[in-house]
């Protein structure tokens, strides 16, 4: 089984509404975090968060990390066309890895 | 100045062939990894390498072998190459190794097609 599952699969808004995107894991990390992958592309990096922090924003980007619950969201408030891509969770190892969720897929609609 | 990149774009090439990947980083990272990233696109690691040494190896067939002749560069070579072997594959490069807070950068990906 997977360490980092991600909800939902997709997701469809329409421009300016908000996007939150669900990251759940099993075990113990050091840190989460968040990145983006726009269709044909590399993944970039958005956000990271610590293991000891709970909420963290970047630009228009949110992130929240509830260890207790071994869970994480990402909101991408007043979306844009241009904010259409894949989000994916990764959450950092003790043992030296970084394990991928398999992602949503963002939608925006002008 | 691309940060992490992989070469060739795209790979087709026939069952039973052997083929390489090259992957070179320009950031000064200590750490470079391997990923395949299937029709899902779920993203599976398969190898790190800190300061050319193999530190992470999931279970990866055989037929794959990394190298990695310097720091900057890490390397996939696939034998006998397999219809599965399909998929998007990307290096990424860190700072340091993955316990060190340190986000990662992805090269472009290097689509194989085996027909």
């Amino acid at each position: 089984s997977q360490q980092g599952e991600e909800d939902p699969q997709a997701l469809s808004i329409q421009e300016g509404e908000n996007a939150t995107m669900n990251c759940s894991y099993k075990t113990s990390i050091n840190n989460l975090q968040w990145y983006r992958q726009n269709s044909g592309r590399g993944l970039v990096h958005l956000i990271l968060i610590r293991s000891n922090e709970r909420e963290k924003h970047s630009g228009r980007l949110r992130v929240t990390l509830d260890t207790s619950k071994k869970s994480s969201s990402l909101l991408i408030t007043a979306s844009r066309a241009a904010d259409t891509a894949s989000y994916f969770c990764a959450t950092d190892l003790f043992q030296g890895k970084l394990i991928f969720g398999q992602g949503t897929e963002l939608s925006v609609k002008p | 100045d691309t940060a992490v990149s992989q070469t060739p774009k795209y790979l087709v090439t026939q069952m039973g062939n052997d083929k390489s990947i090259k992957c070179e980083q320009n950031l000064g990272h200590d750490t470079m990894y391997w990923y395949k990233q299937d029709s899902k696109k779920f993203l599976k690691i398969m190898f790190s390498y800190n300061n050319k040494e193999l530190i992470i190896n999931e279970t990866v067939p055989n037929r794959f072998s990394p190298k990695s002749p310097d720091k900057a560069h890490l390397n996939l070579h696939i034998n006998s190459l397999e219809l599965g072997d399909s998929a998007v594959y990307f290096c990424a490069s860190s700072l340091g190794p993955a316990g060190g807070n340190t986000e990662a950068f992805f090269g472009q990906g290097t689509r194989l097609t085996v027909v």
